[in-house]
């Protein structure tokens, strides 16, 4: 299985901060990746498809970035509303693997 | 509205069967997959399996393979995800989440599912 690795496991953050987060994976996936928000008790909610598409509806300050190996996901001014746990996943290969996972908080 | 909705939380013991149950709605349910995912608490996502409702084809992943079946009633738009011998460490949130194909993202998830075995 294509292993994905996310980095930071937590950051703390403030109002207004450019956030970066970033994900590696073990063997190249192209550009198939998908970054997704979770809040508590709540499902994961689609953020990014293809590595860098913008989900329909998500505020344009999340972006993603990153092709083969190594992605990055980056949010431009932090919002209240955007603290919450983000993960990576790759749809690659026929067996689907998420990032551990990457809890920003204030 | 793309609407997919799941059975409530269930508690078994271990050793018993389940099936749990995901409607989708809004969509032509036949057009996409749908894929299971696994949250243990307090952990991450873990995808488990997923079915095409068109003709029922499958893909487990390794890790899943023999412990759970996957089904699809396309007459009634629903999937199933069932057990015929639970353990303790089934203890989960279970995602049913469409995607349009395995070389789709998830764009839309159930509301999860909580399943809690303990004898």
């Amino acid at each position: 299985d294509i292993q994905m690795t996310q980095s930071p496991s937590t950051l703390s953050a403030s109002i207004g901060d450019r956030v970066t987060i970033t994900c590696r994976a073990s063997q190249s996936i192209s550009s198939w990746l998908a970054w997704y928000q979770q809040k508590p008790g709540k499902a994961p909610k689609l953020l990014i498809y293809k590595a860098s598409s913008l989900e329909s509806g998500v505020p344009s300050r999340f972006s993603g970035s990153g092709s083969g190996t190594e992605f990055t996901l980056t949010i431009s001014s932090l919002q209240s509303d955007d603290f919450a746990t983000y993960y990576c996943q790759q749809y690659n290969s026929y067996v689907w693997t998420f990032g551990q996972g990457t809890k920003v908080d204030i | 509205e793309v609407q997919l909705v799941q059975s409530g939380a269930e508690v078994k013991k271990p050793g018993e069967s389940l099936r749990i149950s995901c409607e989708g709605s809004g969509y032509s349910f036949i057009s996409y997959w749908i894929n299971w995912v696994r949250q243990m608490p307090g952990k991450g996502l873990e995808w488990m399996v997923r079915i095409d409702p068109s003709n029922s084809n499958t893909d487990y992943s390794p890790s899943f393979q023999g412990h759970v079946t996957v089904s699809a009633d396309k007459s009634i738009t629903t999937a199933y995800l069932q057990w015929s011998s639970l353990e303790t460490s089934d203890t989960a949130i279970y995602y049913c989440a469409r995607a349009y194909s395995s070389s789709s993202a998830i764009d839309y998830w159930g509301q999860g599912t909580l399943v809690t075995v303990s004898s």
